[in-house]
């Protein structure tokens, strides 16, 4: 059971936007733990998407943004492609300084 | 371009020990205030992170399977490596290695290796 919670998925149509949650706790996001996002296409890795709750590495959209507040994240996808389709993992620190990724959320377009 | 290349076993067999190692390219693994980390996906599930190395050697693993991690580091070859000990089926994964940097403290991982399979069987 991962210590950060998402939901298992989210849908949406084409030009929408989803969001997509992560719940924490006071150990780890609530902390004041940076949190990233990591999208992971189907067959491949994950890649990097969102870092330090706001910031894109060069190259990620502007669609893609990420959020924080209290014990909770969020990533929010605008203008829905369906090149999006992929699952999305949000990633932070627990009580024992280590790497904790939540369970992830598959995201399909419809 | 930072590149990460997963080599080792495919297939282990029960009780023995899992051993893998990162190729790095594009950079220096010495270079620069970084993390070498392992991560791991059991088929069709969400990731684990295993532990991280840094050039100079110090480590820090998940502390649910810290008794049988142990990384290694080399930086003549610019390789890292991960052992696990004892495997069992559980540990049946595509294996990842990746680069981390911290932004205020936390790990974020940048660059991320193909991933490799590696099944637990006898």
């Amino acid at each position: 059971q991962s210590v950060l919670t998402q939901p298992p998925s989210v849908s949406g149509a084409p030009g929408q936007r989803v969001t997509i949650s992560c719940t924490g706790s006071s150990s780890d996001i609530g902390a004041g733990y940076d949190v990233h996002w990591y999208q992971q296409l189907p067959g491949t890795a994950p890649t990097l998407l969102i870092y330090g709750h706001t910031n894109r590495p060069s190259g990620v959209p502007d669609r893609f943004s990420g959020s924080t507040s209290g014990t909770s994240a969020s990533l929010a996808i605008t203008g829905l492609q369906a090149e999006d389709e992929a699952d999305y993992y949000c990633q932070s620190y627990d009580s024992n300084l280590s790497v904790v990724f939540g369970g992830g959320t598959k995201l399909t377009v419809l | 371009q930072v590149q990460l290349q997963e080599s080792g076993p495919g297939l282990v067999k029960p009780s023995q020990t899992l051993s893998l190692t990162c190729s790095v390219s594009g950079g220096s693994i010495s270079g620069g205030d970084y993390y070498w980390n392992w991560i791991r996906q059991n088929p069709g599930k969400g990731l684990e992170w295993i532990g991280y190395i840094y050039y100079s050697g110090s480590t820090y693993y998940n502390p649910s399977i810290k008794s049988r991690v142990s990384m290694s580091v080399d930086t003549s070859k610019n390789q890292f490596s991960l052992m696990l000990s004892s495997a069992t089926a559980a540990d049946t994964a595509v294996y990842y290695c990746a680069r981390g940097f911290t932004i205020r403290g936390v790990i974020a991982l940048d660059y991320w290796g193909q991933g490799t399979l590696v099944t637990v069987s006898s």
